[in-house]
């Protein structure tokens, strides 16, 4: 129980372009999905909290108009990256709360790589 | 805010022997200690975890030990096997902030045969 899951894997974009990354609990409902990115040998940096229904809450320095995220039921979030720019490139990954366990429990989903041109 | 300091970064060992990753945190409020190993480009994989009402918990050939006057939690993995090479983070979870989880730096742990 308590799988996750992402689509895509990976993605290779063109600068400029916009990506949608979404966030999956299979056989659970979620209360709070999160959004983490990490960069290569660097541990996970939250991004965003989302919870079904309301506007996520984006940490310090993440830009919340250029990574939408979107909580549209108890089963799925997005994170759309929008005008992506080398930069962006990164390893982004979603985590999901379990509605029928303790708030702080986290599943991770498998991850999407992005690669930005 | 909660602070995560995790030590050491790296860490070799010999198969058959012990490994020893430590974390200290900041917000004595924090209630839930989870440790994760994520293997290169895969998803972080919860091993073990323990709440603050709890000193100790086992699992197999892992164990955690949590000292909250020290403010310090430990991830133990005894009889290490070449598969247990990946990187570890802790991680520590304030009431405060909502069920965020703050992670640790990471350890890259390398288990020689």
């Amino acid at each position: 129980g308590a799988v996750v899951s992402q689509h895509p894997s990976w993605v290779i974009c063109k600068s400029g372009t916009s990506v949608k990354i979404e966030c999956r609990s299979l056989d659970f409902q979620a209360t709070t999905m999160f959004w983490y990115r990490q960069f290569p040998k660097q541990s996970l940096m939250l991004m965003a909290t989302s919870n079904e229904g309301s506007k996520a809450t984006y940490e310090q320095g993440v830009e919340k108009d250029k990574f939408l995220i979107n909580h549209a039921s108890l089963t799925l979030s997005t994170l759309t990256v929008t005008s992506a720019h080398p930069e962006d490139s990164s390893f982004y990954i979603c985590s999901a709360s379990p509605l029928s366990r303790e708030a702080f429990e986290q599943f991770f989903g498998p991850g999407t790589r992005l690669t930005v041109l | 805010g909660e602070n995560v300091e995790q030590h050491p970064s790296t860490l070799s060992v010999q198969e058959g022997d012990s490994a020893v990753i430590k974390c200290t945190y900041s917000d004595s409020a924090s209630n839930y200690f989870p440790w994760y190993k994520q293997e290169l480009g895969k998803r972080p994989q919860l091993i073990i975890d323990i709440r603050s009402n709890v000193g100790e918990k086992k699992d197999q050939r892992i164990a955690v030990t949590l000292n909250k006057t020290a403010k310090h939690f430990s991830l133990h993995i005894t009889e290490t096997q070449p598969e247990d090479s990946a990187v570890y983070f802790c991680a520590a979870s304030p009431p405060s902030l909502g069920g965020k989880l703050i992670f640790g730096q990471g350890t890259e742990l390398s288990v020689k045969p």
